[in-house]
């Protein structure tokens, strides 16, 4: 299973663009990258995925590094209730199962 | 379309004892997953079915079983309860084939007294 790597925190203003990195550099050539994000006391909701393209949804952008090593979220116009933990993972082939890290705690300030 | 399902919201048990928890899974969706979640280990991984099969397991004991009916939903059941099986217990589901992400319920609070 691919392991990443996110950092712990981060903080944005409302309204700017919140750039989460991270850092999945043992990713097979079979798995897509899934962002998660958990708001407190519920299920995780599902974001954005991709395998090697960038992709965009009503939510979020995607982007991922030509190596694959490494994607970044970008939620472009950040609210207060995109205030949440946000977890990157990685699934793909027979692998069934996600593997979550600690994830970003994001915070939005106003 | 309704969301996944979980019941019970809240359950409180007590030290040696056994439960199950309940999941239905969205209408169309063939496979079902259940995570567990403390604050000391984050998210992790229980099983996966797909067609009442188990598709995956995690590292948990025998304790933790898990079942999927013929109509998707599922259930997990945790033998000989202990302290440390206190958390938040996630199920979530998906069609199974492709790589539509997976749609998680709001999950089952489980206490062990």
């Amino acid at each position: 299973d691919a392991k990443t790597t996110q950092p712990t925190s981060m903080d944005c203003a409302e309204g700017r663009a919140a750039n989460l990195p991270c850092n999945h550099s043992t990713i097979s050539g079979n798995e897509y990258v899934y962002w998660y994000r958990q708001i407190h006391s519920q299920g995780p909701q599902y974001i954005i995925h991709g395998l090697k393209n960038n992709e965009t949804n009503e939510m979020a952008s995607l982007i991922i590094t030509e190596d694959r090593k490494s994607s970044t979220l970008i939620l472009p116009h950040a609210t207060l209730r995109d205030t949440a933990v946000y977890y990157c993972t990685a699934q793909g082939g027979s692998n069934y199962k996600l593997t979550f890290g600690k994830g970003t705690l994001l915070t939005v300030n106003p | 379309k309704a969301g996944v399902t979980q019941t019970p919201r809240y359950l409180i048990k007590t030290r040696g004892q056994q439960v199950t928890l309940s999941c239905s899974p969205i209408s169309g969706h063939r496979s079902v997953s259940w995570y567990q979640q403390t604050p000391g280990q984050g998210l992790q991984f229980l099983f996966e079915y797909f067609s009442e099969t188990q598709r995956n397991k995690g590292n948990f004991p025998g304790r933790f079983s898990g079942r999927q009916f013929s109509n998707s939903r599922s259930e997990m059941n945790v033998s000989t309860l202990e302290l440390g099986d206190s958390a938040l217990y996630l199920c979530a589901s998906s069609p199974g084939q492709g790589t539509i992400g997976y749609t998680f319920g709001s999950g089952t609070r489980l206490t062990v007294v």
